[in-house]
């Protein structure tokens, strides 16, 4: 597609359940990120994909998160057994290769009641 | 972890005004980057820097890498109200870690007309 597109736009969910979150990256780039915004902070790392190689897990914040791309193209975040604190704008971005700037998507607003 | 010092964290100012803002950090950058981020999207880039003591324009947009290559500065001149959102500073590393970019907290701009 033209753009990095994820779904749902918004999602609120009650504590305890297990939410999945999409992202769709730009046709051909091979990286693609999740990072985590929470109300009034910047932009939290979370997991890294490049092409076939094993993933950077480093900024996942507990093992209740998890993530997978498939064919090297959608990429799926899990959060199970969510919790209040896990409430924020979950943003995925994607780049062709090594080049400098992602390409944000606009997010999934997560709400946990 | 790399951490990087925005502000400030908000302005208020009036249209035709310039505006500055800034990020310093305690570790090296070798790339250093501004976004904005519209209500409910996610960031997108302004303005890359690649080289220490870079100064760079996109329009009405400045942006320099610092000597030091530990800080980098946004100035916006003659604001228009569709300058208002929320402006991200991000470094991007070396080595093992040079495909993820640290955040600021952003710098949040009201422009009143």
């Amino acid at each position: 597609g033209a753009g990095v597109s994820q779904s749902p736009s918004n999602k609120v969910t009650e504590k305890g359940k297990d939410v999945e979150l999409r992202c769709d990256p730009i046709s051909g780039h091979t990286a693609l990120y999740w990072y985590r915004q929470s109300l009034g902070q910047g932009l939290e790392f979370l997991i890294y994909f490049q092409g076939n190689s094993a993933p950077d897990k480093s900024g996942l914040p507990s093992d209740r998160f998890s993530a997978e791309r498939t064919g090297g193209s959608v990429s799926t975040l899990t959060i199970q057994r969510t919790q209040q604190e896990d409430s924020a704008v979950y943003l995925c971005a994607s780049r062709p290769g090594q080049a400098y700037g992602y390409t944000f998507g606009s997010g999934t607003r997560l709400t946990v009641v | 972890g790399q951490q990087l010092n925005q502000s400030p964290q908000s302005m208020f100012i009036q249209e035709g005004e310039d505006v500055s803002m800034n990020c310093t950090s305690s570790s090296i950058f070798n790339t250093w980057l501004w976004y904005k981020q519209d209500p409910g999207e996610g960031p997108v880039l302004l303005i890359a820097l690649y080289k220490a003591g870079e100064l760079t324009s996109n329009g009405r947009l400045t942006a320099q890498f610092g000597i030091t290559r530990k800080d980098s500065f946004l100035n916006i001149s003659a604001s228009i109200p569709s300058d208002v959102g929320i402006y991200f500073c991000a470094g991007q590393g070396s080595g093992g870690s040079n495909y993820k970019l640290t955040f600021g907290k952003g710098t949040l701009l009201t422009v009143n007309p």
